[in-house]
């Protein structure tokens, strides 16, 4: 079974551009979620889509929207870019059932994005 | 708030020892506790989930134990190998839905 699928692996963007991150799940699973991880910070949670609805959101500005497609697959769309949005961004799929947490996330590899 | 803390220092320990990882919350109650680990330039590998009425869950070499009363769950790693260094993440489940909130995790070393 083919693993999560992240693309393009390595990004640079100048600043006030937008950027689109791509993310295909493991087949079958129904919830994407996407976090961004900076030596700073760790990894903080962004958003999670399930069945193509927002379900959960973190505490980002909301110049950092995502989507998710009938398919399953989610990009993830950061505009107005900003030095501190340099980070690796990561997406991640699950078999939800109950939606309760009992689900191990499946991460990809991440996009690294560089903002200069 | 909500906080997770794992030891920020990085563990070093011989081959054949039993490492000990370190995950402490505060201000919630997680139903659920997953443990990760993480290599350099890729993302995190699902590796254990406790529930709050487990105290200890194994898988071969590793251990997870959830003290709630604590706040605390520790992860142990026996007859540690080379091949065990990474970074390891707690992630406690807070919200609905795949809301994971991760330690900042803490990075194992195991010489040989």
């Amino acid at each position: 079974k083919a693993g999560v699928t992240q693309t393009p692996r390595y990004l640079i963007k100048t600043r006030g551009q937008q950027v689109t991150l791509s993310c295909s799940p493991i087949s079958g699973h129904r919830s994407v979620s996407w976090y961004q991880q900076t030596p700073g910070q760790g990894l903080q949670f962004l958003f999670e889509y399930f069945s193509e609805t927002q379900r959960n959101k973190g505490n980002f500005p909301g110049r950092f929207s995502g989507r998710q497609f009938s398919n399953s697959r989610s990009e993830m769309n950061v505009s107005t870019l900003e030095l501190g949005d340099s980070a690796l961004y990561l997406c991640a799929s699950s078999l939800v059932g109950t939606g309760d947490g009992r689900s191990p996330l499946h991460f990809g590899n991440g996009t690294r994005l560089t903002v200069t | 708030s909500q906080k997770i803390e794992q030891n920020s220092e990085a563990l070093n320990i011989q081959e054949g020892k039993t490492a000990t990882l370190t995950c402490n919350y505060t201000n919630y109650s997680p139903a659920y506790l997953q443990w990760y680990r993480q290599d350099p330039g890729r993302g995190p590998v699902f590796l254990l989930l406790i529930r709050e009425n487990e105290k200890e869950k194994r898988k071969e070499r590793l251990k997870v134990t959830f003290d709630t009363t604590l706040k605390q769950s520790l992860f142990h790693i026996t007859a540690s190998q080379p091949a065990d260094s990474a970074t390891y993440l707690c992630a406690p489940l807070t919200g609905g839905g795949n809301k994971l909130t991760f330690g900042t995790g803490t990075q194992l070393k195991v010489e040989l």
